[in-house]
């Protein structure tokens, strides 16, 4: 069964625009919250993370945020920009490394 | 300049092929992750191992197999390749912290 959860396969913003991407997850003893963004054919680059005994990371135009009694976490990119477009993959960790399906943005001109 | 090195980046090979997916590190990390990952979908992980001669399988059953003789080295074999084998397979390093993994840049095979 998948612990972590990205319901949304995909996702359009206009350039200049917030960009929301969610994630769920399921194991409350997960302590460290990751986001990924991924090329096609190229290997995911890590760009923020979040502790549990935290509810907010801000790093430039990505902000992270962090509800426990939710098991949610989001990803805000503001302002998003063409560059932007890729899949972004949110992660947990636990014992290991658990991974969603990923969220495909596209940040249109 | 990339610390994670993964050859070759693409391959096709014919079914029954053995192959060796080549992983190598500079960052001098002890854990290191062998994914498997296919469009739309997670990451799987395969193989992971804590330091030298150590190795473990992951959470995704693989007819492939790894060794770690050398901190840096972590290759993955797979011994007859199948059709089903074709995906992008990834390799990670972490501190084994509570920290990120950094990915190289995957290899994509192709089984015809």
């Amino acid at each position: 069964d998948q612990q972590v959860k990205q319901n949304s396969p995909s996702l359009s913003v206009q350039e200049g625009r917030i960009s929301i991407l969610n994630c769920d997850y399921t194991n409350s003893m997960f302590d460290y919250f990751l986001w990924y963004k991924k090329y096609p054919a190229e290997g995911p680059t890590f760009l923020i993370s979040i502790s549990s005994i935290k509810d907010k990371n801000e790093d430039g135009r990505f902000t992270v945020f962090l509800n426990k009694s939710a098991k949610h976490l989001s990803l805000h990119i503001v302002p998003s920009q063409p560059g932007d477009s890729a899949v972004y993959f949110c992660a947990a960790l636990g014992n290991q490394f658990y991974f969603g399906t990923g969220t495909s943005l596209t940040v249109i001109p | 300049e990339a610390d994670i090195y993964q050859t070759p980046r693409y391959l096709v090979i014919g079914t029954g092929k053995k192959i060796t997916l080549e992983c190598s590190q500079t960052m001098g990390h002890d854990k290191m992750y062998w994914y498997q990952q296919d469009p739309g979908m997670e990451l799987h992980l395969i193989h992971y191992s804590y330091g030298v001669n150590s190795t473990e399988k992951g959470d995704l059953s693989s007819e492939s197999t790894v060794s770690r003789i050398r901190t840096e080295h972590f290759p993955l074999t797979l011994e007859s390749a199948r059709p089903s084998h074709t995906s992008q397979y990834l390799c990670a390093t972490s501190t084994g912290g509570r920290t990120e993994a950094f990915f190289g840049q995957g290899t994509r095979l192709t089984v015809v």
